[in-house]
C-alpha cells in the first residue's frame, strides 16, 4: 500500500441497509477525515478524526459515524442508507503542522 | 465561516496557452492553501502546496502564488497539454487542518 487505500471502489445499495467505507492509510498520518462529494456542492466534511481514538463531527455528520481505533483505519458507517447518501465518498488523510492532505481514490455509493 | 471561491468555473482553450485560474478565500488568517486536480470519476491529487510564510510555489509547469493579504492564490499553468485537462480545486484550513474546498475550475485544453 501507497498511500490511502479505500474500500470498495463503488456499491450499489438498498435502501434502509446498513454499509461501512473502509479507509486504510500507511502513511502514520495522525489526522483522517470523510468527505462526501456531490455535483454542485462540491466536498463537504462529514466527520474527521485528529488522532486515533478521537472523533469530530463535519458540516453533514447525520447518517454517519465513524471510529478511529487505530492510526491506520477510519471507517466510514452509513446505519440505514437514505438516497440522499448516494454520492462520492473520499477518505484523506494529513499529518499535524503545517502538512497537507493526501486522499483516496472513492468509493461511488449509489442508495436505491 | 471561510468562504473560498473559484474563477472561472470553466475554462477551455487551445494547447500551448499559458493560463491563470484563480481562487479567493474570506479569512486571510490560514495556515497553508493547497491546490488539487481531479480527473473524471477519479480522486483527488494534490498538486501544491504553499505555506503561509510563504508567497509562491513551482512544480514543473506549474506556479501557484498566495497573497494572504488580499485573500488571493493564482495557479499559473504555462505551455498547457491537453493532459492537463481535468478540474482543478484550492482548498484552505478552517481550522487547525480541516479544509474549505472551492468548487472548482473545469479546464479543458483543445489539441
Amino acid at each position: 500500500i501507497a498511500g490511502i487505500t479505500q474500500a470498495p471502489t463503488s456499491q450499489i445499495l438498498a435502501a434502509g441497509r446498513r454499509m461501512t467505507l473502509r479507509c486504510t492509510q500507511d502513511m502514520r498520518h495522525n489526522a483522517m477525515y470523510w468527505y462526501r462529494q456531490d455535483l454542485g456542492l462540491g466536498l463537504r466534511l462529514i466527520h474527521y478524526s485528529n488522532t486515533a481514538g478521537t472523533t469530530g463531527k463535519g458540516e453533514v455528520p447525520d447518517g454517519y459515524s465513524v471510529s478511529r481505533a487505530n492510526t491506520d483505519d477510519f471507517p466510514l458507517t452509513l446505519a440505514s442508507a437514505v438516497p440522499s447518501q448516494t454520492s462520492v465518498y473520499f477518505c484523506a488523510s494529513s499529518s499535524t503542522g503545517e502538512g497537507g492532505y493526501t486522499f483516496g481514490s472513492g468509493t461511488r455509493l449509489t442508495v436505491v | 465561516k471561510q468562504e473560498v471561491t473559484q474563477i472561472p468555473a470553466a475554462l477551455s482553450v487551445p494547447e500551448g496557452e499559458n493560463l491563470v485560474l484563480n481562487c479567493s478565500f474570506t479569512d486571510s488568517a490560514i495556515y497553508n492553501l493547497q491546490w488539487f486536480r481531479q480527473d473524471p470519476g477519479k480522486g483527488l491529487t494534490s498538486l501544491l502546496l504553499i505555506q503561509s510564510s510563504q508567497r509562491e510555489q513551482t512544480s514543473g509547469r506549474l506556479n501557484a502564488s498566495l497573497d494572504k493579504s488580499s485573500g488571493r492564490s493564482t495557479l499559473y499553468i504555462a505551455a498547457s497539454q491537453p493532459g492537463d485537462s481535468a478540474t482543478y480545486l484550492c482548498a484552505v484550513p478552517r481550522d487547525f487542518n480541516k479544509f474549505y474546498f472551492g468548487s472548482g475550475t473545469k479546464l479543458n485544453v483543445k489539441p
